[in-house]
């Protein structure tokens, strides 16, 4: 168990609404990545979080905002949802140290947008 | 940005026999690439890795190989069981002050026939 969890694990939304998807990192990691893998494709990298600020974005619109909290938990929030957005959304946590980042994956939350 | 390419996208093999999936990338300055598994509804889980200052690594039936000057590196895993049934991915990161993303290939679905 790689201790990193997610909440909620399966949510159903309708197009249009807005959704906010929470992971816990692993004890000692201070940062935290958002991925978001779409149904026979490997994850694709939103944003990350270090030390609650944002450090690295991917290519996603900016209806898709995040935060990082002082014990180093994060919220992806995305807005304005589209039947695009149903996926799998993964977080990873790694420990923001040394020149390598080993990334922890939570189990992830699966988005349906109707 | 880097773009990672893998291939096959399906592999189906016989128990006991040899896997090969391999990759390649566009970035010169990635220097770390793991390589995940993902069972079906799981987690994506962290079963090998290489950094750019060695050629090979090896852990029991799983090695991976890595060619910098093509840009290419491969996951090889020996006498497989069922159980290596899974999606595996490939990714590449570039050295970015010790936290950068992970850029995933789309995967490949093994498949053991037992």
């Amino acid at each position: 168990e790689t201790g990193v969890t997610q909440s909620p694990t399966h949510l159903i939304k309708t197009r249009g609404q807005q959704v906010t998807l929470r992971c816990s990192s692993q004890s000692g990691h201070n940062t935290v990545s958002w991925y978001q893998q779409a149904l026979g494709q490997g994850p694709q990298f939103i944003f990350q979080y270090y030390r609650e600020e944002e450090n690295g974005r991917g290519n996603f619109p900016p209806r898709f905002s995040g935060l990082q909290f002082p014990n180093y938990s994060s919220e992806l929030n995305v807005n304005a949802l589209e039947l695009d957005d149903s996926a799998l959304y993964l977080c990873a946590s790694s420990s923001g140290t040394g020149m390598y980042n080993e990334q922890f994956f939570g189990p992830g939350t699966r988005l349906t947008v109707l | 940005g880097e773009n990672v390419e893998q291939h096959p996208s399906t592999l189906s093999v016989q128990e006991g026999d040899s896997a090969v999936i391999k990759c390649t990338y566009s970035d010169s300055a990635s220097n770390y690439f793991p390589w995940y598994k993902q069972e079906l509804g799981k987690r994506p889980q962290l079963i090998i890795d290489i950094r750019s200052n060695v050629g090979e690594k090896k852990d029991q039936r799983i090695a991976v190989t890595l060619n910098k000057t093509a840009k290419h590196f491969s996951l090889h895993i020996t006498e497989t069981q069922p159980e290596d049934s899974a999606v595996y991915f490939c990714a590449a990161t570039p050295w970015n002050s010790g936290n950068t993303p992970l850029v995933f290939g789309k995967g490949t679905r093994l498949s053991v026939i037992a």
